[in-house]
């Protein structure tokens, strides 16, 4: 059965304080990977597409990195406003490319 | 570009009613995705269109759940009879082309609760 599972379920943090969301998976067929942020109350909005182990993507205070079991979401000197649910979702062939997403990672960035 | 609308954004019924959700996807996609979000399970892809026809609806959870797209603009889901367990943040989101190889754009969301 696919997996995806991400760690930690929360995480707090002091401003600048700098950290890493980890997203691991156990499946077959994987094409991509990737990466959304969830306000409270809103949907999820993208973030990331990773395709291939050793991929890298950066926006702004954001880094993801690609390795064949897990992903990580880097996040350097957050803010406040970093404050939000990050999933991670998997791409596979499933008869067509069927995305699966993991349960998040809640971050709380204190001033 | 106004995003996926979704309406109504919150709706509180009594068990055993039935309950129609409504989804407008952004012009021009051709792929809209029904997902359900709880704290338990996350968030679960109930059932995708691509270009108007249901290509995998295995995620529905059972005979009350019923969606539809009858044109590339509109789509609604439906639970009748609603039951407490139904009580959830039902997502719909679309893309451009095929699949989920596209980057997925999401509407806000309905938040149900079942009384």
């Amino acid at each position: 059965e696919d997996q995806v599972t991400q760690s930690p379920e929360a995480l707090r943090l002091q401003e600048g304080e700098s950290s890493s969301l980890n997203c691991s998976y156990t499946v077959s067929g994987l094409r991509g990977l990737f990466w959304y942020r969830q306000d409270p109350g809103k949907g999820p909005e993208f973030l990331f597409t990773l395709y291939s182990a050793g991929e890298e993507k950066e926006k702004e205070r954001l880094k993801a990195t690609l390795t064949k079991k897990e992903s990580f979401l880097h996040i350097t000197a957050p803010k406040p406003e970093d404050s939000a649910t990050y999933l991670c979702a998997v791409l596979l062939v499933r008869g067509y490319q069927k995305v699966t997403f993991g349960t998040g990672t809640k971050l709380q960035v204190i001033p | 570009d106004a995003g996926v609308i979704q309406s109504p954004r919150h709706e509180v019924t009594e068990m055993g009613q039935e309950v129609t959700l409504r989804c407008k996807p952004i012009s021009g996609h051709n792929s809209l995705f029904w997902y359900r979000q709880t704290m338990m399970r996350g968030l679960e892809l109930l059932i995708y269109f691509n270009n108007n026809v249901p290509i995998d609806d295995s995620g529905m959870p059972e005979d009350r759940f019923s969606a539809k797209m009858p044109n590339a603009s509109f789509s609604t889901l439906k639970i009748q009879p609603s039951e407490p367990r139904d009580s959830a943040v039902y997502f719909c989101a679309s893309s451009l082309g095929a699949a989920g190889g596209e980057t997925q754009y999401f509407g806000p969301g309905t938040r149900l609760l079942v009384l």
